[in-house]
């Protein structure tokens, strides 16, 4: 799987867009970005994921970059309870059954009043 | 959507004991379930892939008569802590893929199960 490489921390004000940078220069073909994200004492939950197409969903968007080496995962209007570690994980996407999911440190994403 | 949950949230035990923890999936079948320890201001560390109807495929380091895993049922993995000792204390998540869902690696995961071993 390819390596990843997040900011350790971030700061952003609430009511403002979160924009969390991913690098993930040697990424493959077939490799996908996912991006999750872990809240203190919580299970991850699943937010986004995208080929090298720009993805929107209710909770983000995932804009790759035309080489596919970076992302960012957008939070349009981060509130209080968007604090959490964000993690972008690189995987190929099998078909069939599940695949595990290496996880790194992450960005521990503090959003403030 | 898809929903696991997790049994017990906490647990308290002495040392010695053994702990069994479930993880459920609500409202799909899941084939294969992944079990994960985060030790505190730490990132997940999968442990070990559970596998119905046939035996848990574990990573390196970490030990298959410590950490027992079943997956009897298309609905429900269990982890038990044999034996357990203070180093055990972790926060034990677990997770599963919805085979209808909308990705091969979208998963979906437990609340957790905070264990301490006094």
């Amino acid at each position: 799987d390819a390596k990843t490489t997040q900011p350790t921390s971030m700061d952003c004000a609430e009511g403002r867009a979160a924009n969390l940078p991913c690098n993930h220069s040697t990424i493959s073909g077939n490799e996908y970005v996912y991006w999750y994200r872990q809240i203190h004492s919580q299970g991850p939950q699943y937010i986004i994921h995208g080929l090298k197409n720009n993805e929107t969903n209710e909770m983000a968007s995932l804009i790759i970059t035309e080489d596919r080496k970076s992302s960012t995962l957008i939070l349009p209007h981060a509130t209080l309870r968007d604090t959490a570690v964000y993690y972008c994980i690189v995987r190929v996407a099998y078909t069939g059954t599940a695949s595990k999911l290496t996880f790194g440190t992450g960005t521990r994403l503090q959003v403030t009043l | 959507g898809a929903v696991v949950s997790q049994h017990p949230s906490r647990v308290i035990c002495k040392s010695g004991t053994s702990v069994k923890i479930e993880c459920r999936s609500l409202d799909f079948q899941a084939t294969t379930m992944f079990w994960y320890r985060q030790f505190p201001k730490q990132s997940l560390m999968l442990m070990a892939t559970s596998n119905e109807g046939s035996k848990a495929t574990y990573e390196q380091g970490v030990e298959k008569d410590k950490f027992l895993i079943n997956h009897a049922s298309l609905t429900l993995s269990t982890l038990t802590v044999a034996s357990a000792h203070p180093e055990d204390s972790s926060f034990y998540i677990c997770s599963a893929r919805d085979p209808l869902g909308s990705g091969a690696n979208v998963l979906t995961f437990g609340a957790g199960s905070r264990l301490t071993v006094l």
